[in-house]
């Protein structure tokens, strides 16, 4: 059975860091492009970066670029969002993805919140 | 980026309608095209990939069609576990984007 579930959400103060993990398992990791969506309370969904299978290539959408980075460990089938400088606009909740055969996003974590407030 | 626009917005309807929603892309995205149901409280589902190609385990009323930048999902006969909001999104071109979402009542 395919499971990925995150951790490492919580509070931060703006101009904070944070580092999100997702834990894989049921799945040959290293073989799948993985993504970190977000979603704003109340909000639509967000793409925020992918990693190619191997870690050679990486992206993130641009209110993201230069603050989060992410990073995978096929040894540890474990996938991570770097996030640092962080703004009220990134509280949301993290969900990690795999995606599938035809580019969907096949299997979700259950997410983790992260709160970025004084 | 390319955008996601999806219509309507909501709808209300009932128990063995059929439901049409729509996503156009601001450019052709070569069908990698996706949709997916999201429930309060939950994490989004696949329903559909590559424009039209239903995910195994999601009922045959589901459906999705289209091409270039013009996509529709059609619910055959609803029912009322598919009250939700649905998404698209489009994977052709960095950074994938979705659609704002279109909010199902039942």
């Amino acid at each position: 059975e395919v499971q990925l579930v995150e951790s490492g959400g919580g509070l931060v103060r703006p101009g904070g860091s944070l580092r999100l993990s997702c834990a894989a398992s049921g799945f040959t990791f290293s073989s799948h492009w993985m993504s970190w969506v977000r979603q704003a309370p109340g909000k639509g969904l967000e793409w925020v970066a992918n990693i190619k299978p191997d870690g050679s290539q990486r992206d993130h959408v641009d209110s993201v670029k230069g603050r989060f980075t992410v990073s995978r460990d096929n040894a540890k089938n474990s996938l991570f969002l770097q996030m640092d400088s962080l703004r009220a606009e990134d509280t949301a909740v993290y969900y990690c993805a795999r995606t599938g055969t035809y580019r969907g996003l096949d299997y979700w974590g259950q997410g983790t919140l992260l709160t970025v407030s004084s | 980026d390319i955008q996601m626009t999806q219509s309507p917005s909501a709808v209300s309807a009932s128990v063995g309608d059929r439901v049409t929603i729509t996503c156009r892309a601001s450019q052709g995205i070569n069908n990698w095209l996706a949709w997916y149901q999201q429930k309060p409280g939950k994490a989004p589902k696949l329903l559909i990939s590559a424009a039209s190609s239903l995910e195994s385990g999601v009922p045959s009323r589901f459906s999705g069609s289209g091409s270039g930048t013009d996509f529709t999902l059609t619910i055959s006969s609803l029912q009322p576990e598919d009250s939700a909001t649905y998404y698209c999104q489009q994977a052709n071109f960095s950074p994938d984007t979705f659609g704002q979402g279109t909010k199902l009542e039942i």
